[in-house]
């Protein structure tokens, strides 16, 4: 099973600033990698899959880059809608899909 | 635009079956991956398995023998069984739609598992 360790736990910044969230898979996952966001009470939404390719709708401040065993999410300029909690997942190497512990996002 | 609405009991008993159903509305059916996903309280996600309109069927491994994953085409619905549940089976538990990544989700229902 692919493991992936997202780091930091926890991200305290301030509105307008950038965030850069990253995901560290246990071996290759080539590109297929996807990131979610949740806000509490809420269902995980996809932001980015195929580690960089924004999904349906989601605003160009998000980014995502890597391939192999290293990735990143970037939020050029956060907004207050955007602190929230945020997975990377792999389906790279499966069964089974796996999902990083998660990087909570914390207005500074 | 697909929604997937999910329900089932709230609580189960220990050593007794947690059910589910989802059912999809407004979007094709045939075609896509069906996928239940669970997170334990104030804890991070699990794939726990999915389904396709055939009925071809993959699962975690570590859930593998108390999983049942089935499909009803004539209603657009896809339901989870988990048998001999305990504590560790508390979770919400969401529909999803996808397969290498998931795109659409229902709103999660919360199983307590308490006698």
């Amino acid at each position: 099973e692919i493991v992936l360790t997202q780091s930091p736990a926890t991200l305290s910044l301030s509105p307008g600033e950038r965030a850069t969230l990253f995901c560290r898979a246990s071996q290759s996952v080539s590109r297929f990698l996807a990131w979610y966001q949740q806000k509490p009470g809420q269902a995980p939404r996809l932001l980015i899959y195929d580690a960089s390719n924004r999904a349906t709708g989601i605003p160009a401040r998000f980014s995502g880059s890597g391939s192999g065993t290293d990735f990143t999410l970037t939020i050029s300029s956060l907004e207050p809608e955007d602190f929230a909690v945020y997975f990377c997942q792999q389906r790279y190497n499966w069964p089974p899909a796996t999902f990083g512990q998660g990087t909570r996002l914390e207005i500074k | 635009q697909v929604q997937l609405q999910q329900w089932g009991a709230g609580v189960v008993k220990p050593s007794e079956t947690l059910s589910l159903t989802c059912a999809v509305n407004g979007g094709f059916f045939r075609g896509y991956y069906w996928a239940w996903i669970r997170q334990p309280p104030g804890k991070g996600l699990e794939w726990i398995g999915e389904i396709n309109h055939n009925g071809t069927t993959n699962s975690n491994p570590s859930l593998k023998s108390r999983v049942t994953i089935s499909v009803d085409t004539s209603k657009n619905h896809f339901s989870l069984q988990v048998t001999d549940v305990t504590a560790a089976d508390t979770a919400v538990y969401y529909c999803a739609r996808g397969r290498d990544f998931w795109s659409a989700w229902g709103q999660g229902a919360l199983v307590t598992v308490s006698s």
